[in-house]
């Protein structure tokens, strides 16, 4: 059973472009989570997404930054018009509803550069 | 709002000593508790979840309690090895989104 897949692995930016990442879940899990880490911080929620459905999306900065999680397909997060203060590590963590708990596992991370 | 504080944020001993991480939150209406070991550079290992009905997990060499009421988990290794070495989080979910400490880092020496 593959794990949660994230690509790409790296990715460089210059400022203004627009960033895409995406997560792939692991099979059967319906449920996905995407988190920041800064350089020197900690790690932060940013959005969590059902499919085709945004549940809790209270860690997302107001603009620029947008996700979704379609019926077919991995979950992207967009983010638009990159400043270097995007530069981190993305990552996405995905669960199912098996058993009545979420207990949440990460893909490797897309490390994000903006030059 | 929910806070998560992990003290020590770095510890270093010796191979074979047993250690304990500590992870304190503030709001006590947790749904589950999660460590995880990070690795430089890599994503998150998930080692333990516990419920928020239960008291403890075990995994071989670590053993993860709970005490919701003075909103407190620990993680215990037992006989550490420089294998161990890394960066451990704890995470606390309720309404589904974890929040993190800011991670304790352990390096075991030979």
């Amino acid at each position: 059973n593959a794990g949660v897949m994230q690509n790409p692995r790296h990715l460089v930016r210059r400022r203004g472009q627009e960033a895409r990442l995406r997560c792939s879940p692991m099979k059967g899990h319906s449920h996905v989570y995407w988190y920041r880490q800064l350089p020197e911080e900690g790690l932060k929620f940013m959005v969590y997404l059902q499919k085709e459905n945004i549940i809790d999306e209270s860690g997302m900065p107001k603009e620029r930054f947008s996700a979704e999680f379609p019926k077919e397909g991995p979950s992207i997060l967009r983010i638009q018009q990159v400043v270097r203060g995007d530069s981190a590590a993305y990552f996405c963590a995905s669960s199912s509803e098996d058993r009545g708990y979420n207990e949440q596992f990460f893909g490797p991370g897309t490390r994000l550069t903006v030059l | 709002k929910q806070e998560v504080t992990q003290i020590p944020a770095a510890l270093s001993v010796p191979e074979g000593e047993n250690l304990v991480l500590n992870c304190s939150f503030t709001d006590s209406a947790i749904y589950n508790l999660q460590w995880f070991r990070q690795d430089p550079g890599k994503g998150l290992t998930s080692l333990l979840l516990i419920q928020s009905s239960q008291r403890e997990q075990t995994s071989g060499r670590l053993n993860a309690s709970l005490d919701k009421s003075s909103g407190r988990s620990t993680l215990y290794i037992a006989a550490s090895q420089p294998g161990d070495s890394a960066t451990y989080l704890c995470g606390a979910s309720n309404t589904g989104k974890l929040i993190f400490g800011q991670g304790t880092t352990l390096q075991v020496k030979p």
